[in-house]
């Protein structure tokens, strides 16, 4: 079992919302050691920034995404979830969640899950 | 804004030392931290080296990163280049906006 694992639905209509979900299989979800953020890669294309949440709840978002993303972490169900609203054909890409340790280092990605935009 | 910059491309052969570069557009690099991510066609980033110059258990030693603080610029070096480290590089530090990446660096080993 992965430590990190995406899922949600494949395909999305434009104007839609994108949900995703990291489900975290190692317990870390409940450390202070370790904060939780979201990195997209369309195909063919680089690595992307959405956001971070903190142990503390804070959480910071890539201002080019303007309001549109909300990410939150339930540890009761060891769970981290990614909501970008009104999406377009442009959030086509592959959503990885990840395990960050101090403010910007990843120590865990997801495997990674492909969102398709389209009508 | 930081941005990052990377070359696109850097090829070598096996056995041989590749350097990979990125460049610090603004600020001083040298006060953020540096991360560098291994991916693999097809595959999730891995994380090679961290806080500039540190290794993840389990990343061999052939690995190393470094800053250049007249230049603004970290390095990726690489010895002993096997086929398997053929891959994407990227580098990631952040500024008040968050995380920044840069562009990528594809390296072939021919």
């Amino acid at each position: 079992q992965l430590p990190l694992q995406e899922s949600g639905p494949r395909l999305v209509k434009p104007s839609e919302t994108l949900s995703l979900t990291c489900t975290i299989s190692d317990g870390s979800v409940s450390s202070s050691a370790y904060h939780w953020a979201w990195v997209r890669q369309p195909p063919g294309q680089g690595l992307g920034y959405i956001g971070t949440i903190f142990f503390s709840g804070v959480t910071s978002y890539n201002p080019s995404l303007k309001g549109r993303v909300t990410i939150s972490v339930d540890p009761s169900k060891s769970k981290l979830s990614l909501s970008l609203s009104s999406v377009t054909a442009a959030d086509t890409a592959i959503y990885y969640c990840a395990r960050v340790m101090d403010i910007v280092t990843v120590d865990s990605w997801g495997q990674g899950t492909l969102v398709i935009v389209s009508s | 804004n930081l941005m990052l910059t990377q070359p696109h491309s850097v090829s070598e052969s096996p056995g041989k030392t590749v350097t990979i570069s990125c460049a610090g557009s603004s600020g001083d690099i040298v006060s953020n931290s540096v991360q560098w991510y291994q991916q693999r066609p097809g595959s999730a980033p891995t994380t090679v080296i961290y806080e500039a110059n540190q290794r993840p258990s389990g990343v061999p030693d052939r690995f190393s990163g470094s800053i250049d603080s007249s230049s603004n610029t970290a390095s990726l070096n690489i010895s002993g280049l096997k086929t398997e480290d053929e891959a994407d590089y990227y580098c990631q530090s952040y500024d008040s906006r968050g995380w920044v990446f840069g562009g990528g660096t594809k390296l072939t080993v021919l």
